[in-house]
């Protein structure tokens, strides 16, 4: 079965600081990655996706993530964050052999302070 | 393109009472669509897997007699909440997957509060 696991359930931290949020997996098989985007009181968004090929994602809003297959790792970060990136994060994990159906982490709440 | 849409975004019923949520794809049509429900500071946990012209699929722990799907075409899945109560209170999200894609898009979630 597929796990995903974020390390940290709430950042905080100050305009233009960087960000970086942890997601790891367990599946021994070929998966694909999702990291969404939740703003308050809004549905999900997609941020970006890792199915195949480089490892280093570009999303929308200056996002991106690597996708480290020996670590199980499918981290999220942004150089400098701004007061409008205040939301709720989810890394998501699907494969085919589970369906297709995604399993989400439990989510980081960021809070960017002006 | 790939919207997905959820009717109502709120409802506000009293215990015992049933409460129909629909899902649907505008623009595209979706063999599978999937159930989520959020309660607030958590995560989206999969309730069910809604298969077009077949029986949803439950997830572990989820009563099927206690949230009925039907998918009964390739834009529509519905979610009935039967003899609602409390603790269904919470917010359900649906998903669908357009046919030969493996990436779900999100609708836009219904808020259920029973009293």
């Amino acid at each position: 079965a597929q796990s995903v696991s974020q390390h940290n359930h709430h950042v905080i931290l100050s305009e233009a600081a960087s960000l970086e949020l942890g997601c790891n997996y367990s599946y021994g098989g070929t998966v694909n990655l999702f990291w969404y985007v939740q703003y308050p009181g809004q549905h999900l968004q997609l941020l970006l996706k890792y199915f195949s090929g480089d490892p280093l994602v570009k999303g929308i809003k200056g996002f991106e993530a690597e996708f480290i297959k020996s670590k199980f790792s499918f981290n999220l970060r942004k150089p400098s964050v701004q007061w409008s990136d205040t939301a709720e994060y989810f890394c998501a994990v699907t494969s085919k052999a589970a369906g297709n159906k995604l399993t989400f982490g439990g989510g980081t709440r960021v809070l960017v302070k002006p | 393109g790939a919207v997905v849409s959820q009717h109502p975004s709120w409802v506000i019923c009293k215990s015992g009472t049933s409460v129909k949520i629909e899902c649907r794809s505008l623009d595209f049509q979706a063999t599978t669509m999937f159930w989520y429900r959020q309660f607030p500071k958590q995560s989206l946990m999969l309730m069910a897997t809604s298969n077009e012209g077949s029986k949803a699929t439950y997830e572990q722990g989820v009563e099927k007699d206690k949230f009925l799907i039907n998918h009964a075409s390739l834009t529509l899945s519905t979610l009935t909440v039967t003899s609602a109560h409390p603790e269904d209170s919470s917010f359900y999200i649906c998903s669908a997957c357009p046919s030969g894609f493996n990436e779900q898009f999100f609708g836009p979630g219904t808020r259920l509060t029973v009293l």
